[in-house]
């Protein structure tokens, strides 16, 4: 079984400010690993994603993140956010072993960005 | 393409009362999905389906059905609806396995229950 720990429910920020959101995993399976952005009143689509290789992953609008093994997390960061990027934030893996492409999520971290 | 479409956006049952959320996508995915969104819980799987005629339980299946019977279209029932499902219903989409493939979201179904 999977579960994924969010460890900030909300992060303010100010504009033109670096950000982090945490994200822990535990899991007896390997898995890949996932980054979801929820912009208001709207679904969710993928910034990034973990599979293999370089533990630093790139994402769209500056996002990217790390792996980390040893401490079973995967942050993400941003060096500079804007108010545009104010919105919901979800972490979440699938089973690597797996053929259903199932998704343990987070609870989420809505990042506010304050002018 | 429209990618995932759902409807309705906004609806508000009776306790008791039944409805069904549909959900559509124009991709030719394979796999769909119904999550529900409640607030501080993130997204849980209700039900799934790898491929028409096949579906199975997620983390919550309980007071839910689906069914699948054409590529393109998902729709989950709630059969005697109760407050405890109050949410947001979100339906998606992705290719074939493996797990690694991007899912693809509609824009959600918002269900008051009261």
């Amino acid at each position: 079984a999977q579960s994924v720990t969010q460890l900030d429910s909300q992060v303010p920020v100010f504009e033109e400010a670096p950000v982090e959101l945490r994200c822990n995993y535990s899991s007896s399976v390997s898995v890949y690993l996932f980054w979801y952005v929820q912009y208001p009143n709207q679904g969710l689509q993928l910034l990034l994603k973990y599979l293999s290789g370089s533990t630093l992953v790139k994402g769209i609008n500056g996002f990217e993140a790390e792996f980390n093994k040893s401490q079973t997390s995967f942050h993400l960061r941003k060096p500079s956010v804007h108010i545009s990027d104010t919105a919901e934030y979800f972490c979440a893996v699938s089973d690597r072993g797996g053929n259903t492409g199932k998704l343990i999520f987070g609870q989420g971290t809505t990042l506010q960005v304050k002018p | 393409n429209a990618g995932v479409t759902q409807t309705p956006k906004f609806r508000i049952l009776k306790i008791g009362q039944s409805m069904t959320l549909q959900c559509a996508q124009d991709m030719n995915h394979n796999y769909m999905y119904w999550y529900r969104q409640d607030p501080g819980m993130g997204l849980k799987l209700i039900y799934y389906s790898v491929g028409a005629g096949i579906t199975d339980k997620g983390e919550v299946p309980n007071g839910y059905n689906v069914s699948r019977s054409t590529t393109e279209d998902f729709p989950l029932r709630l059969e005697l609806a109760a407050p405890s499902q109050t949410s947001v219903y979100f339906c998606a989409s992705s290719l074939d396995s493996p797990s690694y493939n991007e899912q693809f979201f509609g824009p959600g179904t918002r269900l008051t229950v009261l």
